[in-house]
């Protein structure tokens, strides 16, 4: 069965304190894996799409990093306003759609 | 670019009316549409896919004579909630891929707020 668990659940870091959070997936044919960013009350926001084992994408204070268990999303020194739920999905080659992971919400406090 | 729009962005009604939800796509053409209802402090759950000119493929457990959905252009979806009730109220997403890319990245919409009072 295709699934997705992102860990931790919740994470508090302080101004400037670099971490990472955790995708693991299990799914028959990665079509793709997907990085988004939501917000309270707003659909997400794409930040990145990794397809093959060893790739890697940057953007700002966020890396994206894929094995073929899991990926990494790495914030180096992050800031308040990247205070968000950040969601992986994986795109199975069996069906074509997406499947989402439960979230990891971050909090940066200044 | 990317940018996919939600109309409605939220929206308040009685129980037993229908409310239309639409979902463009701004500055693409999409391919297939998608369409994503989401609880608090719950992950997105897909509802069904379309495709342009064609019926919606529905999710196991969506009823398709509830929510109907039209696909009618390019750039074009909407959602109908018919004969809505209090169980209905959610928040509901869509996303669409592009036709130009290919690829499986999908892009969501801001979503809207649906309440049925």
């Amino acid at each position: 069965e295709d699934q997705v668990t992102q860990s931790p659940e919740a994470l508090r870091l302080q101004e400037g304190e670099s971490s990472s959070l955790n995708c693991s997936y299990t799914v028959s044919g990665l079509r793709g894996l997907f990085w988004y960013r939501q917000d309270p009350g707003k659909g997400p926001e794409f930040l990145f799409t990794l397809y093959s084992a060893g790739e890697e994408k940057e953007k700002e204070r966020l890396k994206a990093t894929l094995t073929k268990k899991e990926s990494f999303l790495h914030i180096t020194a992050p800031k308040p306003e990247d205070s968000a739920t950040y969601l992986c999905a994986v795109c199975s080659s069996n069906t074509g759609k997406l499947i989402f992971g439960q979230g990891t919400t971050l909090q940066v406090k200044p | 670019g990317a940018v996919v729009s939600q109309h409605p962005s939220w929206v308040i009604c009685k129980s037993g009316t229908s409310v239309k939800i639409e979902c463009r796509s701004l500055d693409f053409q999409a391919t297939t549409m998608f369409w994503y209802r989401q609880f608090p402090k719950q992950s997105l759950m897909l509802m069904a896919t379309s495709n342009e000119g064609s019926k919606a493929t529905y999710e196991q457990g969506v009823e398709k004579d509830k929510f109907l959905i039209n696909h009618a252009s390019l750039t074009l979806s909407t959602l109908t909630v018919t004969s809505a009730h209090p169980e209905d109220s959610s928040f509901y997403i869509c996303s669409a891929r592009r036709a130009d890319l290919g690829g499986d990245t999908q892009y969501f919409g801001p979503g809207t707020r649906l309440t049925v009072l």
